[in-house]
């Protein structure tokens, strides 16, 4: 079975602090994909990053960063100098293949509400 | 690109009534739409996976009577709650994807209200 965990529930910074949101996932799958999610108060999902189970490389875009651990299941996001408008809730989320060729079927944790003051 | 539309954003309907909500990829053929339902600060949970032309797959606890989906196109599948009440009132979000593509494009949501 499928599990994304996201234990921290809310987390809440200063403007210009350093955050990582934690994430956790399960699954038997040889080929997954994971993902990460902003989502505004608006609710519209926005796409933050994708990263494929044979892909380890941390990435980095501007003030995002993506730390991913196969060896701990574990796929971790920092945002850098956070800003105001980087408050939203954040969602985690593990991809399967459900048929030959087709778009992945996703699970989602719980999502992390951050809030970052001014 | 990868733009996907939902319609209504928002709608407010009386007990007992039948609402649709429409998903449309605008500018490209999607091969799958997922639909999800969001409660009050929850995670979004999938209710059903659907081809186009062919009958939705339900996830386990998701009334199949009660959600009717509709996937006629490669551009537009439709969601109906029938004969809702209260507790289904909930931010319905769709997602189209294509084959061979990773991603899943979102749609901005349809936030439902059963009076």
């Amino acid at each position: 079975a499928q599990k994304v965990t996201q234990a921290q529930t809310e987390i809440s910074v200063v403007e210009k602090e350093d955050v990582t949101l934690d994430c956790v996932y399960e699954t038997r799958d040889t080929t997954y994909y994971l993902f990460w999610y902003k989502q505004p108060p608006s609710g519209e999902l926005v796409f933050l990053i994708r990263r494929n189970s044979f892909d380890e490389q941390n990435e980095i875009s501007g003030r995002y960063s993506w730390n991913f651990q196969k060896s701990t299941s574990s796929f971790n996001f920092t945002i850098t100098a956070s800003q105001v408008v980087d408050s939203a809730v954040y969602f985690c989320a593990l991809g399967r293949t459900i048929s030959s060729g087709s778009a992945r079927q996703l699970t989602f944790g719980s999502g992390t509400q951050l809030t970052v003051l001014p | 690109g990868a733009v996907v539309s939902q319609h209504p954003s928002w709608v407010i309907c009386k007990s007992g009534t039948s609402v649709k909500i429409e998903c449309r990829s605008l500018d490209f053929q999607a091969t799958t739409m997922f639909w999800y339902r969001q409660f009050p600060k929850q995670s979004l949970m999938l209710m059903a996976t659907s081809n186009e032309g062919s009958k939705a797959t339900y996830e386990q606890g998701v009334e199949k009577d009660k959600f009717l989906i509709n996937h006629a196109s490669l551009t537009l599948s439709t969601l109906t709650v029938t004969s809702a009440h209260p507790e289904d009132s909930s931010f319905y979000i769709c997602s189209a994807g294509l084959a061979g593509v990773q991603e899943q494009y979102f749609g901005p949501g349809t936030r439902l209200t059963v009076t």
